[in-house]
């Protein structure tokens, strides 16, 4: 079963548009941790943010924010005054322990994001 | 602080054969995990090394190996190699269990 569900496969939008990016999550356990990774062209996953589940304090970076809501099982990203440069594949990943895995990260399939000039 | 470093970039195999992939992670990192991206699994995790030891594993078959040298240095290997063996495999990184990931820029192979 699909533990973190990124339902927007793609999304497009105009430079400056703010976007959204949505990641729904599903975990039976109280400790957990959620990341936001992005993912250019050249490949290289690169880490944005990690949250635990027992902070639900929003954030901000720059053009970036993140709002987590345990009552609805969401930690969703949201783009201010989008730019070329965030074109890129956005993974949610989801992070509980598992005697096999671990602490492992459990990734949705990414929404693909293209902001055009 | 150099990044995640995976060699080489790119590998082009035939059916049959087998691979080794070649990972160094960031400075002072002991834990390093593999993942596996297909555009229709996505990104799946293979296995995770701390101090030399495989630590935690993925649902993967005994085909795809790894090992972990002293210095942090990892290798991933994939013997008698199959058509959706071809992926884009990802080495990371990380200071412990919970920490971030870092990940490297990744080994694209292609199996024909």
């Amino acid at each position: 079963a699909q533990k973190v569900t990124q339902a927007q496969t793609e999304i497009s939008v105009v430079e400056k548009e703010d976007v959204t990016l949505d990641c729904v999550y599903e975990t039976r356990d109280t400790t957990y941790y959620l990341f936001w990774y992005k993912q250019p062209p050249s490949g290289e996953l690169v880490f944005l943010i990690r949250r635990n589940s027992f902070d639900e304090q929003n954030e901000i970076s720059g053009r970036y924010s993140w709002n987590f809501q345990k009552s609805t099982s969401s930690f969703n990203f949201t783009i201010t005054a989008s730019q070329v440069v965030d074109s890129a594949v956005y993974f949610c990943a989801l992070s509980e322990f598992s005697s096999n895995s671990g602490y492992a990260l459990n990734f949705g399939k990414g929404t693909s994001l293209l902001v055009t000039p | 602080k150099a990044g995640v470093t995976q060699t080489p970039r790119y590998l082009i195999k035939t059916r049959g054969q087998q691979v080794t992939l070649s990972c160094s992670p960031i400075s002072g990192h002991r834990s390093v995990s593999w993942y596996q991206q297909t555009p229709g699994q996505g990104l799946q995790f293979l296995f995770e090394y701390f101090s030399e030891t495989q630590r935690n594993k993925g649902n993967f078959p005994g085909r795809f190996s790894g090992r972990q040298f002293s210095n942090s240095r990892s290798e991933m290997n994939v013997s008698t190699l199959e058509l959706g063996d071809s992926a884009l495999y990802l080495c990371a990184s990380r200071y412990e269990g919970r920490s971030p990931l870092h990940f490297g820029n990744g080994t694209r192979l292609t199996v024909t």
